[in-house]
């Protein structure tokens, strides 16, 4: 069981350049998410998904979109990295419900230079 | 508005010492979830414990302890007999609906 798969593990990238974060779940999760984590302020909610087709922003959106078509499947796309948006990000995914656990990937560590 | 609040940024401690990570969260909110969640030097996040709004009753298990006060907001963390792969750090999170509020987390160390 891989649970959450987060690709690539490591990213450099150049101010204004796009990339995608791949997530990819196997556990048949409605819910799925994106956080990022910088030093000092824990991890922050990007955006969400409660099932394919449906997306919500968190609590730090701007710069960033999600689309959901699959139930395994939420890429983050960046479409013009900024040096702001140098983090770890992590991926989650749990049963939809609250207080459900809630399950990370390993985090990608992006730099924008 | 939804906050988690860990003051300690950094403990340091020898081991076998007992310590406690503090967590203090607000919600207007009746019902909600609070967790521990663990992140050791390689970076994965750990899910260490989940409890709901209504229930106060501490929690045990092995070396960790946690007490949940309603009356104070508070969820803290407890580690009896600290070892050193202990050291790592910790995050207090709040479960409102379809979000999650982190804690910037404190940072544990362990020192032989």
């Amino acid at each position: 069981n891989a649970g959450v798969t987060q690709t690539p593990k490591f990213q450099v990238l150049k101010t204004g350049q796009s990339m995608t974060l791949q997530c990819a779940q196997d556990m048949n999760h409605e819910y799925m998410s994106w956080y990022r984590q910088d030093p000092g302020m824990g991890l922050r909610l990007i955006h969400y998904s409660v099932g394919a087709g449906i997306t919500d922003q968190g609590e730090v959106p701007n710069g960033y979109n999600v689309s959901r078509s699959t139930t395994e499947d939420f890429p983050l796309r960046l479409l013009s990295a900024a040096p702001s948006q140098t983090s770890v990000y992590f991926c989650a995914s749990r049963v939809t419900g609250e207080g459900n656990t809630i399950y990370f990937g390993e985090g990608s560590w992006l730099t924008v230079v | 508005a939804q906050k988690v609040t860990q003051a300690q940024t950094e403990i340091s401690v020898v081991e076998k010492e007992d310590v406690t990570l503090d967590c203090v969260y607000e919600t207007r909110d009746t019902t909600y979830y609070l967790f521990w969640y663990k992140q050791p030097p390689s970076g994965e996040l750990v899910f260490l414990i989940r409890r709901n709004s209504f229930d106060e009753q501490n929690e045990i298990s092995g070396r960790y302890s946690w007490n949940f006060q309603k009356s104070t907001s508070s969820f803290n963390f407890t580690i009896t007999a600290s070892q050193v792969v202990d050291s790592a750090v910790y995050f207090c999170a709040l479960d409102n609906f379809n979000k999650f509020y982190f804690g910037s987390g404190t940072k544990l160390n362990v020192k032989p």
